[in-house]
């Protein structure tokens, strides 16, 4: 099993449609995770960390449930432009950061 | 503040050859990280420095190495380039707490003929 395991997707939604994916992490000891988006051939760019009571920037909201070990990213009212891939990131320590393989998100018009 | 800065952008090599990656992190970073990204893949762990120490590396063969200078830039250094090694090379900067996130450069692209 991998330590961390994100559906690679494609989604393909509707503009205005509000669309969420998950994220699962091995390691119970797993202390910070992050969400960060890549665009084709280009380098990831964070996009939020995640924290333990929940986060909201906009139109983006990340959850972490250390029960269940998975962390959400929630994007509502989607538009063209988060077309990308996302990556969630999960660190137990400094030499244990390790990034999903992304989910693939293509919002069409 | 300047983001994380990769030399060259695009290098062409052919079999055999060797490569050098440069990465400058951001300011007050001590962490440099390297990822290797093939085509359509998710990125791969490669090396980690910090304080000018290797850290920890990933899953790569020896000819992969590298090295932090005292102002904690980076080269990234791959001998006896094989093709499979066509890919993007990214470097990530941070900050010696672990649990900040990484801030990324770039990239350079190697493609090996």
């Amino acid at each position: 099993r991998k330590e961390v395991e994100q559906d690679p997707g494609p989604f393909n939604v509707p503009e205005g449609a509000t669309v969420a994916f998950n994220c699962t992490y091995s390691n119970s000891a797993s202390q910070s995770f992050f969400w960060y988006r890549q665009d084709c051939r280009k380098e990831p760019k964070l996009l939020m960390s995640v924290y333990s009571s929940g986060n909201e920037d906009g139109r983006f909201t990340a959850q972490l449930n250390r029960a269940s070990q998975y962390i959400s990213l929630l994007i509502r009212d989607s538009k063209l432009s988060d077309s990308a891939t996302y990556l969630c990131v999960v660190s137990s320590s400094a030499s244990k950061i390790i990034f999903g393989s992304g989910t693939r998100l293509s919002i069409r018009p | 503040e300047a983001g994380v800065t990769q030399s060259p952008t695009h290098l062409i090599k052919t079999r055999g050859q060797q490569a050098t990656l440069r990465c400058s992190p951001i300011s007050g970073h001590t962490s440099v990280y390297w990822y290797q990204q093939a085509l359509g893949l998710g990125l791969q762990f490669l090396l980690w420095y910090d304080e000018g120490e290797e850290r920890n590396r990933g899953n790569f063969p020896p000819r992969f190495s590298g090295r932090q200078f005292p102002n904690y830039s980076s080269e990234l250094n791959v001998n006896a380039l094989e093709l499979e090694d066509s890919a993007l090379y990214l470097c990530a900067s941070g900050r010696t707490n672990w649990d900040q996130p990484q801030h990324f450069g770039d990239g350079t692209r190697l493609s090996i003929l």
